[in-house]
């Protein structure tokens, strides 16, 4: 059974430091791993989708890789802003018959300005 | 490009009650999927559908039902409704071919049982 883990639950930055937000599964046989936003009360904004065979993808300030073999992926976000400050999420996507994604239960972050 | 909308945004229910909510995909997506998201639990996938099938369910019991329609648009069904329903209630869709593409999120709509 999939299980997707973020750590840490919550994080508090002063603005302009780069950080890191980490993501493990624990089965390999993914389809694609997707990071989104969430701004309360919203829905989710899509960050970055890689692909199985991927091993990173580029988005302005953020970055994120994937490791298959290790059932890891992070996303890094350079010179943070108080913009930034959302729930980040990360999902796994299986096929199992149709596409059926796993969620992890986020990241709070918090960027003082 | 419109994207994924979903009606309604609030819904007030009572114990025992139905409730359908719908989502319209971004147009030429044939992939929609609902999650529940509930501040203990986190987003939970309900079901897929693709091409009116449902192609892949979560662990749900049957109260919970779905369809989809010729133009993709979907709706999801509760049947007798449990205070332990209330929740935010999303939509996502995407291309859902071979290479499909990043899922898209709707702004969900939040029911809240009585």
């Amino acid at each position: 059974k999939q299980e997707v883990t973020q750590i840490p639950a919550a994080l508090s930055v002063p603005e302009g430091e780069n950080l890191v937000l980490n993501c493990s599964f624990t089965d390999s046989a993914i389809y694609n791993l997707q990071w989104f936003r969430q701004d309360p009360g919203k829905g989710l904004t899509s960050l970055l989708l890689i692909q199985s065979s991927q091993r990173e993808q580029t988005s302005g300030r953020l970055n994120a890789s994937l490791d298959k073999s290790s059932g890891r992926s992070t996303l890094y976000i350079a010179a943070s802003q108080p913009g930034d400050s959302a729930t980040y999420l990360c999902a796994v996507t299986l096929v199992t018959g149709g596409f059926k994604t796993i969620f992890g239960a986020g990241t709070r972050l918090f960027v003082k300005a | 490009k419109a994207g994924v909308t979903q009606t309604p945004r609030y819904l007030i229910k009572t114990r025992g009650q139905q409730v359908t909510l719908s989502c319209s995909p971004i147009s030429g997506h044939r992939s929609v999927s609902w999650y529940q998201q509930t501040p203990g639990q986190g987003l939970q996938f309900l079901f897929e559908y693709f091409s009116e099938t449902q192609r892949n369910k979560g662990n749900f019991p049957g109260r919970f039902s779905g369809r989809q329609f010729s133009n993709s648009r979907s709706e999801m069904n509760v049947s007798t409704l449990e205070l332990g329903d209330s929740a935010l209630y999303l939509c996502a869709s995407s291309p859902g071919g071979r290479e499909d593409g990043p899922q898209h999120f709707g702004d969900g709509t939040r029911l809240s049982i009585l």
